[in-house]
């Protein structure tokens, strides 16, 4: 079956850049959906913070928008997120996920989630 | 960006019984577009429905979804153990996808 990994160091100092890995198996990227990440904290709740699609289609929080990369490599059938300048706030479980059904609404893509990671905790403490 | 409220914050029934779970949008959801999730402790989000009220493969037709506009609602009509969790609500049918802050369900 289809299975998501997430995986990265589980502390980051303040002010340095997060970096996120999902392992994807049991499915190619490459073979459609849009994928996404998706973090956890418990002041805000759940995040939607970007997504990607195969093809290089990206889209994006505003909230997070100037601080974040998402990309893949379709070779080793993996998806990234990049989130610079972190601060505590940044501090959540961070999941990815595979997009169900995605629509194109107001220049932009939304779609809802079929299929979680187990998720990772990062903390960003100095 | 669409703000979804949800209420309940928390809500005390016994197994058997029937839960009523709210989600309010701060203005209308295009096409419903609506899911559901429930979230056990300690695992990941899992989705219950989409479009407001379509079931999700393998989900117990005790789950239903319904609703339109900024009111919908998710009814369980006999909790079993494994339902006592989170809910959250999500739309996306105006970016950015956001979703509810949760409606924890717990045993009375």
């Amino acid at each position: 079956q289809v299975q998501l990994q997430e995986s990265g160091p589980g502390l980051v100092k303040p002010s340095e850049t997060l970096s996120l890995t999902c392992g994807v198996s049991g499915y190619s990227i490459s073979s459609g959906y849009h994928w996404g990440w998706i973090r956890q904290t418990p002041g805000k709740g759940l995040e939607w913070i970007t997504s990607i699609y195969h093809s290089g289609t990206t889209y994006y929080n505003p909230s997070l928008k100037s601080r974040v990369t998402i990309s893949v490599d379709t070779s080793r059938n993996q998806l990234f997120l990049s989130l610079s300048s972190v601060t505590a706030a940044d501090t959540a479980v961070y999941y990815c996920a595979r997009a169900g059904n995605t629509f194109y609404v107001s220049g932009s893509y939304t779609n809802w989630f079929g299929l979680w990671g187990q998720g990772v905790l990062v903390t960003v403490s100095s | 960006e669409i703000v979804l409220t949800q209420s309940p914050g928390t809500l005390s029934l016994s197994p058997g019984e029937r839960a009523t779970l709210s989600c309010r949008a701060s203005q209308s959801v295009t096409n419903n577009y609506l899911a559901w999730y429930r979230q056990k402790p300690g695992q990941a989000p899992s989705l219950l429905i989409s479009d407001a009220s379509s079931r999700a493969t393998g989900i117990p037709d005790r789950f239903s979804g319904s609703g339109s506009g900024t009111d919908f609602t998710l009814t369980i009509s006999r909790l079993e153990p494994e339902d006592f969790a989170v809910y959250y609500c999500q739309q996306y049918g105006s970016p950015p996808n956001t979703f509810g802050q949760g409606t924890k369900l717990e045993i009375k």
